[in-house]
């Protein structure tokens, strides 16, 4: 199976600040490499999708780029609803569809 | 508008049974494959199991064996039924859609959770 990793696991930020968070496949998985918004008491949100690609209704600050086994999810002005966790997600393979362990945006 | 609704969460002891359902509305569940996945406390995410349009049934090894999926048509409803819980079991569960499985989907739509405590 595929593995994913995330750094950081956790980021100390600001609103307004510029945030990248970096994801790695264990394996080249093209650009089938999907965002998340985790929330508590949410629904997660789809981000991003096909590694570069935002989600309908999804504010342009998120940006996504990468292939192969390197991707970054850039939030590029900080706002007060972006404190959340982020997973990305391979979705490659038939089965199983792995997620990354998260990063943690918190207050500064 | 596409929503999804999970319930059936609970607190149960090890080795209990417990059935969580996935009420979707504003799509027909007969169309689009429905994963369940996980929020594990301190380990994040976790895809646990899908059943796709076609009937195609997928489950994580750490549940194969002891989870089912199925899906009642009438009531627009996919259930997962778990059975020999364990504590690593404790989770937030949500239900969650893909466009489809080949080519390959991201899952676009998520409900809320149900949270299923082991202990």
């Amino acid at each position: 199976d595929i593995q994913m990793t995330q750094s950081p696991s956790t980021l100390s930020a600001s609103v307004g600040d510029r945030v990248t968070i970096t994801c790695r496949a264990s394996q080249d998985i093209s650009t089938w490499l999907a965002w998340y918004q985790v929330t508590p008491g949410k629904a997660p949100k789809l981000l991003i999708y096909q590694a570069g690609t935002l989600e309908s209704g999804v504010p342009s600050r998120f940006s996504g780029s990468g292939s192969g086994t390197e991707f970054t999810l850039t939030i590029s002005s900080l706002q007060p609803d972006d404190f959340a966790t982020y997973y990305c997600q391979d979705y490659s393979s038939y089965s199983p569809w792995t997620f990354g362990p998260g990063t943690k945006v918190e207050v500064k | 508008q596409v929503l999804l609704v999970e319930s059936g969460g609970g607190a149960v002891q090890p080795g209990r049974s417990l059935r969580l359902s996935c009420v979707a509305s504003g799509f027909a569940v007969s169309m689009y494959p429905i994963h369940w996945v996980r929020l594990v406390p301190g380990r994040g995410l976790e895809w646990v199991a899908v059943l796709s349009h076609d009937d195609t049934e997928r489950f994580a090894d750490s549940v194969k064996g002891r989870f089912t999926i199925s899906r009642d048509v009438s009531r627009n409803t996919v259930s997962l039924q778990m059975t020999s819980l364990g504590i690593d079991d404790t989770a937030l569960y949500f239900c969650a859609r893909s466009i489809g499985l080949w080519p390959p989907h991201p899952f676009d739509y998520w409900g809320l959770g149900t949270l299923v405590t082991v202990s």
